[in-house]
């Protein structure tokens, strides 16, 4: 099976911008996962979709944003870029059962200038 | 939210060394695993863990829910065990938190 895949793996913007970044998941996984990983913050939860539906979300301002299709393929969206979203954006996959093992994706590494 | 804490913070070790990584968590949790993050940034599930005890070739892993921590265990390390790890947990609230991981640094 092809694990989980996200495109662009780099990605260079200006402050104000914004940005899309996909992430498709594991075949027959129907739960993804975002994460943000900066060197000042670690590892942190954005949100995560079930279903086409968002089913659970973290701290993060309405500036992050994310969606998911029927085929489970997830977008996740930030407009108005700021030098603080510099980071490396993680995605996860997982079956579907909320407490489901999740395997994570390369990553999308996004510099703000 | 529940607080994660990892320890050490960084390991030095000789090639050939054991070690044992320490995970310690705030509340019950409903999920726990261990990753290994490469240099390019990947994190590599090593053990998907909310309670007992797993092994996978030099590695093993216990986690004590009652008591609120997790253990990961390196036998015979390796240059290539080198990196970040990291534990990760799920409450109730179905949401996942991060320690902040332990460097481990294996010497030739």
């Amino acid at each position: 099976k092809a694990g989980v895949t996200q495109t662009p793996r780099y990605l260079i913007k200006t402050r104000g911008q914004q940005v899309t970044l996909s992430c498709s998941p594991i075949s027959g996984h129907r739960s993804v996962s975002w994460y943000q990983q900066t060197p000042g913050q670690g590892l942190q939860f954005l949100f995560e979709y079930f279903s086409e539906t968002q089913r659970n979300k973290g701290n993060f301002p309405g500036r992050f944003s994310g969606r998911q299709f029927s085929n489970s393929r997830s977008e996740m969206n930030v407009s108005t870029l700021e030098l603080g979203d510099s980071a490396l954006y993680l995605c996860a996959s997982s079956p579907g059962a909320l407490y489901n093992e999740q395997f994570f994706g390369p990553g999308t590494r996004l510099t703000v200038l | 939210g529940i607080q994660v804490e990892q320890s050490p913070p960084d390991l030095i070790l000789q090639e050939g060394a054991n070690s044992t990584l320490r995970c310690n968590f705030s509340d019950s949790v409903n999920n726990l695993q261990w990753f290994h993050q490469n240099p390019w940034g990947q994190l590599i599930n090593l053990f998907y863990i909310p309670s007992g005890t797993k092994q996978n070739g030099r590695l093993s892993a216990t986690t004590v829910a009652t008591e609120r921590y997790s253990l990961l265990y390196i036998s015979s390390s390796q240059t290539t065990d080198s990196g970040v790890y990291f534990c990760a947990v799920w409450g109730n609230a179905g949401k996942s938190t991060f320690g902040d991981g332990t460097t481990l640094t294996v010497k030739p």
